[in-house]
């Protein structure tokens, strides 16, 4: 249904590892967005996007970091993995006069 | 301070039966709300969603209900199927800049044969 692809789709990394979750779309949409979701609990928005050159953190306090150079990429890193970063990340965008956000099918980290 | 919130974190229902699921929130500012269903280990996908200036938009087998006065909406599904089960989320859309999607804890509706 959307066009809104992250990889990788699981990732197990050692502690201190410098890791990069890629999220891509093609549906031209202006705004992104980065969620975090541990099981059973809601889905906590981490960092958002305008446009391209424009981020802004999101609710939820996020060691990574985000950047926004293309419209359809909207990379998420973190410089030195920890056992606390194991989670969902989940990438999502919206755009236009549309009020729906597209998810895509989320990379489940896990830091060892 | 949640904005959005689903206080049933499991729901159980009977194969052709009613689903019902609801969700709360105190901001009165929102101006869409929608469901989401997700999967284990897959990304959210939108089902159904609505207007704050209505009060009740049907899909099929799912409608949803807003009463902006108690602040409420609820989702139900009806004939319930197997395939429904799953966690649903309720969301609610901000009116001012990046309109982020404001999440509830979900839902794990798990549909008995």
């Amino acid at each position: 249904e959307a066009d809104i692809y992250q990889t990788p789709r699981y990732l197990v990394i050692g502690t201190g590892k410098k890791i990069t979750l890629e999220c891509s779309q093609t549906m031209g949409h202006d705004k992104m967005y980065w969620y975090q979701q541990d099981p059973g609990m809601e889905l906590h928005l981490i960092h958002y996007s305008y446009g391209v050159n424009s981020t802004e953190k999101g609710d939820l306090s996020s060691e990574s970091t985000v950047s926004r150079i293309r419209t359809e990429h909207f990379p998420l890193t973190l410089e030195s993995a920890r056992p606390s970063h194991t989670s969902q990340y989940l990438c999502a965008s919206s755009g236009g006069l549309g009020f729906r956000a597209f998810f895509g099918q989320g990379t489940r980290l896990t830091v060892v | 301070d949640q904005q959005v919130k689903q206080n049933s974190p499991s729901l159980s229902v009977q194969e052709g039966r009613i689903s019902i699921l609801n969700c709360d929130y105190t901001n009165s500012m929102f101006d869409y709300f929608l469901w989401y269903k997700k999967y284990p280990a897959e990304g959210p996908t939108f089902l159904i969603s609505i207007s704050s200036i209505k009060d009740k938009n049907e899909d099929g087998r799912f409608t949803v209900f807003l009463n902006k006065s108690a602040k409420h909406l609820s989702l139900h599904i009806v004939p319930s199927q197997p395939g429904d089960s799953a966690v649903y989320f309720c969301a609610a859309r901000g009116t001012q800049g990046a309109q982020k999607l404001v999440f509830g804890q979900g839902t794990r509706l798990t549909i008995n044969p």
